[in-house]
Formats: structure tokens, sequence, C-alpha cells
């Protein structure tokens, strides 16, 4: 199956931590990439590989994976941090299928 | 400093076929990576439309593969999108981006996207 599941919404306290989970069968064979959104934006990617941070990511973020499941933490959440997350992922097919989205609230 | 800019009709009829270009600057198409189509309905989440390889080689979202057309043109190094028969349900954001596949993949390069209203 090449579906991606997260949650629907997440929130965290300002400075605490939090994990953003995307679950699918393709996790266990291929790693996923993670976007942040924010309204009226273009993505941007995030996280990739296996914990890799694009120039400009601060390392407040990082990524993880065990088994069928990819993780997005964030350490010590900010403000800025508000905002919608997606995984992506390569299927068996060589497909790209997005997750449905996190939409990340800081209290 | 590697750019996308989509461009193409704001408003498509329905029944009709939707197209767009992505323009790339700061890199030559021909030179490597895949390229990518994905799409946003207002208020919900992406949808990855299909990628291709700068030799021709395509992957398309099986759900939208009869109706999608992606295109490279190395010569203006630029890539399209078309997609037929388009319905209200295709009404979004439309993004194209930069994907690198090695043994990790990634959309590292957005557009920053153009809206698309089918609307008779």
């Amino acid at each position: 199956s090449s579906e991606l599941t997260q949650d629907p919404a997440v929130s965290v306290a300002l400075g605490q931590t939090v994990r953003i989970t995307c679950q699918g069968d393709s996790l266990r064979s291929y790693y996923a990439s993670w976007y942040q959104q924010k309204p009226g934006q273009a993505p941007v990617l995030v996280i990739y590989g296996k914990n890799n941070r694009p120039s400009g990511i601060p390392d407040r973020f990082s990524g993880s994976s065990s088994g069928n499941t990819a993780s997005l933490t964030i350490t010590g959440a900010q403000a800025e941090d508000e905002a919608d997350y997606y995984c992506n992922s390569r299927d068996s097919s060589g497909n790209h299928p997005f997750g449905g989205g996190t939409k990340l609230t800081v209290l | 400093q590697v750019q996308l800019q989509e461009s193409g009709p704001g408003l498509v009829k329905p029944s009709e076929t939707l197209s767009l270009t992505c323009a790339v600057s700061g890199y030559s198409i021909s030179s490597g990576y895949y390229w990518g189509w994905i799409r946003q309905p207002p208020g919900k989440g992406l949808e990855w439309i299909g990628s291709i390889y700068h030799s021709g080689s395509t992957y398309y979202n099986p759900s939208l593969k009869s109706r999608v057309t992606i295109s490279v043109d190395t010569s203006k190094n630029q890539f399209s999108l078309k997609l037929s028969s388009v319905t209200a349900a295709d009404t979004a954001v439309y993004y194209c981006a930069r994907v690198v596949v090695t043994i990790y993949d990634a959309f590292d390069i957005w557009g920053q996207g153009t809206m698309v209203t089918v609307s008779s």
C-alpha cells in the first residue's frame, strides 16, 4: 500500500517538544521527507533522508524512523513552528504520495 | 539559485484540459533530477500528481493517470502538466517542484504555486 497516515492535529506548549508521526508500509523500505506549510505559502522541505535538514532549517527539527512509522520531532517548539506538516515517501511503484497532513498548534 | 515558476490559465471550463508550465531557472533540467507536479484543493492536503525525469520517463498518481500527461522541454528548460476532462474537483493550487530521487527522496525546491479554478 502507498498510503501514508498522519494525525490530523497536534498541539504543543511553547518551548516543549512535539512529535508528529507518519505511518505506512512504504516506510519500512524508504525514508520519509517532511514539509512545513504555513497559510498562503508553498511547502518547505524541513527533513529528508535518515535525519537531514536543508540549509536554513533550525536544528530543533529532527527526523527518525522505526518500522512502518516515521517521526518529525520539534524540540523546543516556537510560535513560528505553527503550521501544517506533511510527510512523503516513495512507494514500491516509484510513486510519491503525501500523508494527509498534521496541523500543529503552538499554545 | 534554483527557482521554479508556474504559469497558465487561472480558469478552465469543465470537461476541458488544464495546461500548466513550470519554468526552471538557475539549473539545467537536462543535467538531472526528477521534476514534479503537486496540487492542493482549497482547505485540503497535498496531492502528488506525477514526476518526470529529464530523459522523459514518468511516474503518475494512479488515481489521475488516465487524465495526466507530464512532458519536458529541455530546450526551453521547462516542464508541463496537462490534465484532461477536468471537473470542479480539480480546482486547486498547483505547485511544481524539483524532486531528488536517490537513497532518499525529497521535493527540495518548490514554485510559489498557481491557483486554477474549474468553472463554467
